[in-house]
């Protein structure tokens, strides 16, 4: 089954605790990306990549790191959490261009950071 | 840089009326346009989407929309809608492969 996996799907932690989300997709995508949600503010990207070692920053990635050491994999890491960084939090993977830029989505991590 | 602009925050509909969901986009050229779903506590799916051809397109669960180009618009609209459309629709367009979305727009359906 085609499917973006992240985990975990909920995390509670402390300030300045570093952590790490992992997202993988098994469906060979060059893409892939990382959002935040926040109420009233709809989905805002924080990195992407758009294959293995190529990484970029989105609209948001001040606090948040990303590593593209593998196509499947797409980790997601807080090196020091603060409370702003409270949110529900979303991989996506697509293909490049074409026709097929349709984009698969995780089924989200909540964080909260106390 | 493209924009996408969902100007309604939260619609109310009764069951087994119409929805229209509005959504304009700010870009140079005719970017793909797509809609998705957000269920409580789930992912987003994808509903429809538009890169060339015929303007109104056909989505899951009923839904369609109809791109304008004149108005930079991609509204998305359901004939009757069920309890279960109750949920957040978020609109959002792509350029080579990235994707910006709208701040999205809660539909909440009463019996």
């Amino acid at each position: 089954e085609a499917q973006v996996t992240q985990n975990p799907r909920y995390l509670i932690t402390v300030t300045g605790k570093k952590l790490t989300v992992t997202c993988s997709q098994n469906m060979n995508h060059e893409y892939m990306s990382w959002y935040r949600q926040d109420p009233g503010l709809g989905l805002r990207q924080i990195y992407y990549s758009m294959n293995v070692e190529v990484t970029d920053k989105g609209d948001v990635p001040e606090g948040y790191k990303v590593s593209r050491k593998e196509k499947r994999n797409f980790p997601l890491i807080l090196e020091s959490p603060s409370p702003n960084q409270t949110s529900l939090y979303f991989c996506a993977s697509s293909f490049m261009g074409g026709l097929n830029t349709e984009a698969f989505f995780g089924q989200g991590t909540r964080l909260t950071v106390v | 840089a493209q924009s996408v602009t969902q100007p309604d925050i939260h619609i109310t509909v009764s069951e087994g009326a119409s929805l229209e969901l509005r959504c304009n986009y700010s870009y140079g050229a005719t970017p793909y346009l797509f809609w998705y779903v957000q269920s409580p506590g789930q992912g987003l799916q994808l509903l429809l989407k538009y890169f060339s051809g015929d303007t109104l397109v056909q989505g899951i669960k009923g839904f369609e929309a109809e791109f304008k180009r004149s108005q930079s618009s991609f509204n998305l609209r359901k004939p009757s809608v069920h309890w279960s459309d109750a949920a957040e629709y978020f609109c959002a367009v792509a350029i080579g492969g990235e994707l910006s979305f709208g701040a999205g727009t809660t539909v909440t359906v009463r019996a």
